[in-house]
């Protein structure tokens, strides 16, 4: 069964740092990977998507890579701002079924 | 383009009522599924469908139904709610499930039961 972890589960920074937030999973067999970001008592809204033969993508400000063989990708913030709390989830398309399996997030708080 | 709907965003249910979380997208996603989100257990598979007609269960689907008469619209039916069906429920929908599909999801209906 595919299992999808995300550590830390709560992460505070000061305004301006660099941050890494790490997913693993269980399974490298996948069709995709994909980054989530979800504000108090809204939806979820997708960051980055990458596929199982990419290894990053980048958006903006942020960077998402992904090593399958490992079964890890981290989420890249750079100078991170106060409007970047929120909690992080990521999450893996399975190969060979429909699903799609979610960490259970970080929350990630950046003080100014 | 409205992308995913969930209607009601709030409900409050007495146990034993049943009720219908609807979910409703305008991209031409064959692939929608309902999730809940509870503290502590992150997001859940409850069903999801592949295309109109054909679904299939997820991780819990234990009180819930669904159908798929159209592309657009996947309805999640309470059948006999319980206080154990509290949550948050999220509605997502893709292009496909294979690769280079990115999920979209909906707003979030908060169901209370008491």
């Amino acid at each position: 069964k595919q299992e999808v972890t995300q550590i830390p589960a709560a992460l505070s920074v000061p305004e301006g740092e660099n941050l890494v937030l790490n997913c693993s999973f269980t399974d490298s067999a996948i069709y995709n990977l994909q980054w989530f970001r979800q504000d108090p008592g809204k939806g979820l809204t997708s960051l980055l998507l990458i596929q199982s033969s990419q290894r990053e993508q980048t958006s903006g400000r942020l960077n998402a890579s992904l090593d399958k063989s490992s079964g890890r990708s981290t989420l890249y913030i750079a100078a991170s701002q106060p409007g970047d709390s929120a909690t992080y989830l990521c999450a893996v398309r399975e190969g060979g079924s429909e699903k799609l399996v979610f960490g259970k997030g970080m929350k990630l708080t950046v003080n100014p | 383009n409205a992308g995913v709907t969930q209607t009601p965003k709030f409900q409050v249910l007495k146990t034993g009522q049943s009720m219908t979380l609807q979910c409703a997208q305008d991209m031409n996603h064959e692939y929608m599924s309902w999730y809940r989100q509870d503290p502590g257990m992150g997001l859940r598979l409850i069903h999801y469908s592949v295309g109109a007609g054909i679904t299939d269960q997820g991780e819990v689907p234990n009180g819930y139904n669904v159908s798929r008469s159209t592309t657009e619209d996947f309805p999640l039916r309470l059948l006999s709610a319980a206080p154990s069906q509290t949550s948050v429920y999220f509605c997502a929908s893709s292009y496909s499930s294979r690769v280079y599909t990115e999920a979209f999801f909906g707003q979030g209906t908060r169901l209370t039961v008491v």
